[in-house]
């Protein structure tokens, strides 16, 4: 299996500009996580999805931030606009249907930096 | 509710000596408990994971963690600590039945020579 995969893995872009990041869960998972990682805040869970539908975006910082995920192989997470204080490293994390043990697997993380 | 602390933000051992990274938790139904270890620009990776079976859970690169509910812990252990092991570590609890899961702050492990 080709695990998590993320897309791009670096973004550079200016603020202001719209940010796409894009995530392909694991073959199977039905569970899909966005996280955003870092030095201050730590690992946030920014929004989870189960079959396709948003479970909880309790985390999502404010509206600049949406995130979808159009069909069981594909999720995108879109800041609009984006500002310095987005920078970070985003992971999207996978899961197997209830029922097994829980465990996420991550993908390798875009590193955002919004100058 | 679910929570997960680990006691130590930063801890430093010496190359050879023994790791000991702790993790206590909280949850109000049976947890699954998991290791992860982040190396420098790189995701997360499962390090050991524990599902209700052997209390002992022995993980990969010489890694194990036991389960103790009495102490509601899950610290991680390696009897001889190797360069290569200087990493991020977090813990993490996810309650059986719902696919939360509950990270905590991380412990950052400096291996010395």
């Amino acid at each position: 299996d080709a695990g998590v995969i993320q897309s791009p893995r670096h973004e550079v872009t200016e603020m202001g500009q719209e940010v796409t990041l894009r995530c392909k869960p694991i073959s199977g998972h039905n569970s899909l996580f966005w996280y955003r990682q870092t030095m201050m805040r730590g690992l946030e869970l920014l929004i989870y999805f189960n079959n396709n539908v948003p479970i909880d975006d309790s985390g999502m910082p404010e509206d600049r931030f949406s995130a979808k995920m159009p069909n069981a192989s594909f999720s995108t997470l879109k800041i609009q606009p984006s500002e310095p204080r987005d920078s970070a490293v985003y992971f999207c994390a996978s899961s197997l249907p209830q029922g097994h043990d829980n465990e996420q697997f991550f993908g390798p993380g875009t590193r955002l930096t919004v100058l | 509710a679910q929570s997960v602390t680990q006691l130590g933000s930063h801890v430093s051992v010496s190359e050879g000596a023994l790791v000991l990274l702790r993790c206590n938790y909280s949850s109000s139904v049976p947890p699954y408990l998991f290791w992860y270890v982040q190396y420098p620009n790189q995701g997360l990776q499962l390090l050991l994971k524990y599902t209700s079976a052997a209390t002992l859970v022995k993980g990969i690169n010489g890694f194990e963690a036991e389960f103790k509910k009495s102490e509601t812990s899950f610290h991680l252990t390696k009897p001889s600590a190797h360069m290569s092991d200087a990493a991020e570590y977090f813990c993490a609890v996810s309650p059986q039945g719902r696919n939360q899961f509950y990270f905590g702050t991380g412990t950052s492990l400096t291996v010395i020579p």
